[in-house]
């Protein structure tokens, strides 16, 4: 079954240090979505693309966080500078038109200190 | 804004079947119904989709009343391994996910 990639699995960084997470979706998908997850809450919309286009980031914090989907392949989400509060679960997903429903990857565990 | 409720939390044995009700007041025409799985530093898992009346696929059954103002996900005889968190989500597909949200799901815990 195809998987969505996403990569780092784990990352530690320091408060005010710059970091990014990268996810490949599924072949042929043209939407993608990066979630975050704090522990205990459900997955909270952060940004969605189709293609290469933003359709949606109203939650996106936009002083410290960019995503971009320059070839509408891949997809990288950044944070500068990371806060405290960024520690989280990154979930990247992908969709496609002719199956229901979202297929997620293994996320990135973020941890600031 | 496509808001669900779910109960926090439910416990059940092995071998039973667990219905898992969500309320989703506000649905709108062209939503649909979305259950998703999620396990311990995992993403969410994508379990069954619904429109209307009952949807069924290998590992779930969806019930979802005339009004689809709520909809029930049925796991037949569960086992230790079904102890996840469950989500129902509600939006038309492919369209702006910021109009569907998550919500805090249900902790399923199944016991020996």
């Amino acid at each position: 079954e195809a998987e969505v990639a996403q990569s780092p699995r784990y990352k530690i960084t320091e408060k005010s240090q710059a970091v990014a997470f990268w996810c490949d979706p599924i072949s042929g998908h043209a939407t993608l979505y990066w979630y975050r997850q704090i522990l205990g809450q459900g997955p909270e919309l952060l940004v969605q693309f189709q293609d290469e286009s933003v359709v949606d980031d109203s939650q996106l914090p936009k002083d410290r966080f960019s995503a971009e989907r320059l070839k509408g392949v891949d997809s990288t989400l950044k944070i500068q500078p990371a806060e405290l509060g960024d520690s989280a679960m990154y979930l990247c997903a992908s969709s496609s038109r002719d199956r229901g429903g979202y297929t997620f990857g293994s996320g990135t565990r973020l941890t600031v200190v | 804004l496509a808001k669900t409720t779910q109960p926090i939390s439910m416990d059940s044995y092995e071998g039973q079947e667990v219905n898992i009700t969500c309320s989703h007041n506000n649905i709108a025409t062209n939503d649909y119904i979305t259950w998703y799985q999620q396990f311990p530093s995992q993403g969410p898992r994508f379990i069954i989709q619904g429109y209307k009346t009952k949807v069924t696929n290998e590992v779930a059954s969806l019930f979802i009343p005339a009004d689809r103002k709520s909809s029930t996900l049925s796991l037949p005889r569960v086992s230790l391994s079904d102890t996840a968190v469950y989500y129902c989500l509600v939006g038309a597909p492919n369209t702006n996910a910021g109009k569907s949200t998550f919500g805090d799901g249900t902790t399923l815990t199944v016991k020996p």
